[in-house]
């Protein structure tokens, strides 16, 4: 089976750092993802780790591993506009790669 | 810019009608996938499809049917809706070609079953 567990609301300040954690306990593992969601929008893409490690990207970074079941999304210099949902995903080693998702966290962020 | 179009942003229907929910992607993905997205639920999987006539069933599919007659062409079929069937519903596509990507996502059709 799969499950994936992430907090649901944090709150943080503008201009702070934030660490958004994501376990995760499923079979046949193909990488995981996330994602951002404004309220009211479809949810589009941060970043991707297949392997362990810190991928950075600008703002944002996201930490794998594996043999933990264990990611977080890093997001540095808060702005307002990060405001809005965050989606772990796992994907599966199946035909049609689907993703599971978590529940999302809902970031809010005060001035 | 690569899409995804799900053809209604908001719909009303009444309990007990047959309802289509249609999604077409221009990026020739051969996966192509629907889910739902209800509070403190997340996102879960009703059906996906993997090529053209291929269908196989997410995590939901109670109460649920699809359709792909063509590549970009992924339809949800709510055969007889009912009011626990009340969710956004997002369409989303992907490919093997461009796997570190995930999915790209419609904007989102609002169910709402009356």
């Amino acid at each position: 089976g799969q499950n994936i567990d992430q907090p649901t609301e944090m709150t943080a300040t503008e201009g702070a750092i934030v660490q958004i954690n994501c376990t995760y306990q499923t079979s046949g593992f193909n990488g995981l993802f996330w994602y951002q969601q404004h309220a009211g929008e479809a949810p589009t893409f941060l970043s991707y780790n297949v392997l362990d490690g810190l991928e950075e990207k600008g703002r944002f970074s996201s930490f794998l591993s594996r043999s933990k079941g264990y990611s977080y999304l890093l997001l540095k210099e808060l702005q307002m506009k990060d405001s809005a949902s965050y989606l772990c995903a796992v994907r599966r080693n199946n035909a049609g790669n689907m993703l599971t998702f978590g529940g999302g966290t809902r970031l809010m962020v005060k001035p | 810019d690569v899409k995804v179009t799900q053809s209604s942003r908001y719909l009303v229907k009444r309990t007990g009608e047959k309802v289509f929910l249609e999604c077409v992607q221009d990026m020739d993905h051969e996966n192509m996938f629907w889910y739902r997205q209800d509070p403190g639920l997340g996102l879960r999987l009703i059906y996906f499809s993997y090529d053209v006539k291929m269908k196989e069933k997410g995590d939901i599919p109670e109460g649920y049917s699809v359709s792909r007659e063509k590549k970009e062409r992924f339809s949800l079929i709510l055969e007889s809706a009912s009011t626990n069937q009340t969710s956004m519903y997002l369409c989303a596509s992907s490919s093997p070609r461009t796997d570190y990507y995930g999915y790209t996502f419609g904007s989102g059709t609002r169910l709402t079953v009356v």
